[in-house]
């Protein structure tokens, strides 16, 4: 079975430039997390799907970032424009089912960001 | 909101016993998990608590008290390639039902030494 796979792995970009990331969750996930990982810390959570929509995203700064995930299935996570505390590894998830019974997230290898 | 406290790093020695502890506050509890991440790679899913007590599973064992807003991972016959951040997450309920979220804490960064 394919794991979540993300692109890019690595993107270099200098500051006030637009970035894009994709992540294609397992088969049959309906739950689809984006995360951002700084160095030494644990994943914050950006924004969550259910299917295609947007149930928690709180903690999205939507002055810049958006994310969409149309036909609920792939998702991609876009940036703004980027500014230099945006460096980090931004982390897919994916878990079958939500509610009650939700069970582990499966998570992608990431695609590390660094801004100039 | 939550908070989860987990030391920032340990050291242990190959061969031996290593425990790591997580405290934690929430409302909602739904469950707590440990997850692994070596260096430069993704977490991937250690074990799930979400009933008192003791979970096993080979060298890797974990511990959850509700009523204390404890656990701790246990790591039994230490290997060099068990050094890697050690991840607690604990899920609680949203206050609007619409599904549970899954909160990090800073990650313990374990190195095991010859």
């Amino acid at each position: 079975e394919a794991g979540v796979v993300q692109s890019p792995r690595y993107k270099i970009i200098e500051k006030k430039q637009p970035v894009a990331f994709w992540c294609n969750p397992i088969s049959g996930h309906n739950t689809l997390y984006w995360y951002r990982q700084n160095l030494g810390q644990g994943p914050e959570l950006l924004i969550r799907y259910e299917n295609e929509e947007a149930v928690d995203d709180s903690q999205l700064p939507k002055d810049r970032f958006s994310a969409e995930r149309l036909k609920g299935v792939d998702s991609t996570l876009k940036i703004q424009p980027a500014e230099l505390g945006d460096s980090a590894v931004y982390l897919c998830a994916s878990s079958p089912v939500s509610g009650p019974n939700t069970g582990e997230l499966f998570f992608g290898e990431g695609s590390r960001l660094t801004v100039l | 909101g939550q908070n989860i406290d987990q030391p920032t790093e340990m050291t242990a020695t190959e061969g031996a016993i290593v425990q790591i502890n997580c405290t934690y506050q929430t409302s909602g509890f739904n469950g707590l998990f440990w997850y692994q991440q070596h260096a430069g790679e993704a977490p991937t899913f250690l074990s799930y608590n979400v009933l008192d007590g003791l979970e096993e599973k080979g060298r890797f064992s974990s511990f959850l008290s509700r009523s204390k807003g404890y656990s701790y991972l246990l790591l039994k016959e230490l290997q060099m390639k068990d050094s890697a951040s050690y991840l607690c997450a604990v899920r609680s309920t949203m206050n609007n039902n619409a599904g549970n979220m899954l909160t990090f804490g800073g990650g313990t960064r374990l190195m095991v030494k010859p």
